[in-house]
């Protein structure tokens, strides 16, 4: 059974960048896509974007257009979030998904980002 | 900017019924949005019960439900358990973005 498996918590300051990793373990990505959502503290959901990793295609939320990057990497079958340029109002637990079939099908523990001085 | 707007929170006996849904500030909601839903309690990370409007996982309990009603894509929980008590949030497809609900909280009471 795949599991996505994510880095370990971050503390970062404004202005930095983070990169944030999302590992299948037990599985590959295949023909998968990976979104990357957000949570921050006490709030709901926010879809940042996807990838598709074995044809290299993504697509970003307009909020995160500009400052945000997913690469893949297959052979490792890991996804990676950066997200530059960080604020307080970065702070937030991001989640890698796999979609599959119309659906985000398997989850990963998520990862904390702080950005605090 | 597209808003997508679920009621911020509901309350509903054990063994009773609650329909959620989920509204798009484009218009009406079809099955060409993909309708999904989320349940997340506190700490963990959300778990898919519901893609493609009505199909469920494997994982889904019965009891969970979804559909289009006026309008809306609708999740309905039928015979509520004590553990259903959570967040739900819905998830909608825009053509290449997709954009989730503020969420819903659940209260089993």
């Amino acid at each position: 059974q795949v599991q996505l498996v994510q880095s370990g918590a971050e503390v970062k300051k404004p202005q930095s960048s983070v990169k944030v990793s999302c590992k299948a373990s037990g599985g590959t990505f295949s023909s998968y896509t990976i979104s990357w959502v957000r949570q921050a503290p006490g709030q709901g959901l926010e879809w940042m974007g996807r990838i598709i990793p074995i044809l290299d295609i993504v697509n970003y939320a307009q909020k995160f257009q500009d400052r945000v990057t997913f690469t893949a990497d297959t052979s490792t079958s890991t996804a990676y979030m950066e997200l530059s340029s960080l604020r307080s109002d970065d702070t937030a637990m991001y989640y890698c998904a796999r979609s599959s079939a119309g659906t985000f099908d398997i989850w990963g523990h998520g990862t904390l980002v702080t950005v605090s001085s | 900017q597209t808003v997508v707007t679920q009621e911020p929170s509901l309350t509903v006996s054990p063994g009773g019924t609650v329909t959620l849904t989920c509204a798009s500030s484009t218009g009406a909601v079809t099955s060409g949005y993909y309708p999904n839903w989320f349940q997340q309690k506190p700490g963990q990370a959300p778990r898919a019960l519901i893609y493609n409007t009505n199909s469920k996982h494997s994982w889904t309990p019965a009891r969970f439900s979804g559909s289009l009603l006026g309008g809306k894509a609708a999740l309905t929980l039928s015979g509520v358990q004590p553990e259903d008590e959570a967040e739900y949030y819905c998830l909608l497809y825009y053509g290449g973005a997709q954009v989730f609900g503020g969420g819903t909280k659940l209260t089993v009471l």
